[in-house]
């Protein structure tokens, strides 16, 4: 049962400090989606990748975050500094080639900045 | 711009009973619509997608959907509700036209609330 994978799971940290988070898509996906999810926002994308190339990352505040993909097998995405307003839940999701809508999530990175 | 509505923030529903959740979205071009669920602490799951054809689309665990283009819905439905489908609904919502990238906007999801 393949899965897409994110660490940490949880991730407490203080204001200014970096924080990464990473993501393992799914063998074969070749679309990943970084997602940030907060009770009064919902569900935001923040960027996305095709075959590694960034597609979009207009989501994403551009002076502190930074996503990439070093490789196949690896999504991250950094903060840095981090802020008390980047306080949620961080989602990662993969999707096969040829059927780009039906992403696959995986569990999440709770973040707390204090 | 695309947009999605979810106007229930929460459904409550007796298990055996039919449930709907309800969705309505905006588009400029025709529509991709998609149902997902998300069950505590736990990422999204993908339930069904509407693309085109058949306006009532079947998707995992016995849910299905409508799509009804005149009233710009794609309501959420399951004959016999159980207890285990409580958990947060999400609609999704892509412009077709949207062919160079997939943003795809959700809604801000609706609890199902399914009492024994």
């Amino acid at each position: 049962d393949a899965r897409v994978t994110q660490t940490p799971r949880h991730k407490v940290t203080e204001m200014g400090q970096e924080v990464t988070m990473r993501c393992q898509p799914i063998l074969g996906h070749n679309t990943v989606f970084w997602y940030r999810q907060t009770m009064m926002q919902g569900l935001e994308l923040l960027a996305y990748f095709r075959n590694r190339a960034p597609l979009d990352d207009s989501g994403m505040p551009k002076d502190r975050f930074s996503a990439e993909m070093p490789d196949a097998t690896l999504a991250t995405l950094k903060i840095q500094p981090s802020e008390p307003r980047d306080s949620a839940v961080y989602f990662c999701a993969s999707a096969p080639t040829g059927n780009y809508d039906e992403q696959y999530f995986g569990p999440g990175t709770r973040l707390t900045v204090t | 711009a695309q947009s999605v509505a979810q106007p229930e923030d929460q459904v409550n529903v007796a298990e055996g009973n039919p449930l709907t959740v309800k969705c309505t979205y905006s588009v400029s071009g025709n529509p991709y619509l998609f149902w997902y669920v998300q069950y505590p602490n736990r990422g999204l799951q993908f339930l069904l997608k509407y693309i085109t054809g058949d306006n009532l689309v079947k998707g995992s665990y016995g849910f299905e959907a409508e799509f009804n283009k005149s009233q710009t819905s794609f309501h959420l439905k399951k004959p016999s509700a159980l207890v285990s489908d409580s958990a947060l609904y999400f609609c999704a919502v892509r412009d077709m036209r949207d062919t160079g990238g997939f943003k795809t906007i959700f809604g801000a999801g609706t609890r199902l609330f399914v009492k024994a």
